[in-house]
């Protein structure tokens, strides 16, 4: 089966830690994306990434930081610096990141402060 | 920067009827418009896309249509039935240096009362 697998489904983050929420996808896609979700917002953009090896910050990237070592795998940390972790978020994929290319989603990681 | 609204934040119709959800936004008119489905709890997956210079676009039951003169799209499942009870979100994508910049809006619960 192709797609998108987030890991793990729930996080709990203690005060002053950092945590890292996995994403791995099979579908070959250069692209991939980072999103956060809030109750009555829309899915805002953390990060993005083109190719492997390069990334650029989306328009809330304070508080975070990823890496792109392997075109499968696009893990977010969530940096102690983010005072307001508590959310959904949501890792994607496209082909190549041109516009209009559809967004696969992974299931999601519910990440919840102790 | 983008705005979108999306019509209300909750729609509920009966069996069988046609459900209509509102997707305005501002500014600058997108390359491309897309509507995607949300589950409780799961990450979206998308539905159809329609480009700026369509009209209309449509799949099985699903119509989307796109004026660029209202900065409007709708979005109608026809013959609802209670497995369309969902968030739909509308995402706006236009071309950023390069790459896919998609705005989303905060979505529509859709309830399909039997």
């Amino acid at each position: 089966d192709g797609g998108i697998t987030q890991s793990p489904k729930y996080l709990f983050r203690k005060e002053g830690q950092n945590v890292t929420l996995s994403c791995e996808q099979n579908l070959n896609h250069d692209a991939m994306y980072w999103y956060r979700q809030d109750p009555g917002q829309g899915l805002r953009l953390i990060y993005y990434s083109q190719i492997v090896n390069d990334f650029q910050k989306g328009d809330i990237a304070e508080g975070y930081s990823v890496s792109r070592e392997k075109k499968e795998s696009f893990p977010l940390t969530v940096t102690s610096a983010q005072k307001n972790p508590t959310a959904f978020y949501l890792c994607a994929s496209s082909k190549t990141g041109a516009s209009g290319e559809t967004q696969y989603f992974g299931p999601g990681t519910r990440l919840l402060v102790l | 920067s983008q705005k979108i609204e999306q019509n209300s934040e909750a729609l509920n119709i009966q069996e069988g009827k046609t459900a209509t959800l509102t997707c305005n936004y501002t500014n600058y008119s997108p390359a491309y418009l897309q509507w995607y489905r949300q589950d409780p709890g799961r990450g979206p997956v998308f539905l159809l896309l329609i480009r700026e210079n369509e009209k209309e676009k449509r799949k099985e039951r699903l119509k989307v249509t796109f004026d660029t003169t209202l900065k409007q799209s709708l979005f109608h499942i026809t013959a609802s039935q209670p497995a369309d009870s969902a968030t739909y979100l509308c995402a706006l994508s236009i071309d950023s240096g390069g790459y896919q910049k998609v705005t989303f809006g905060t979505g529509t619960k859709l309830q399909v009362i039997p």
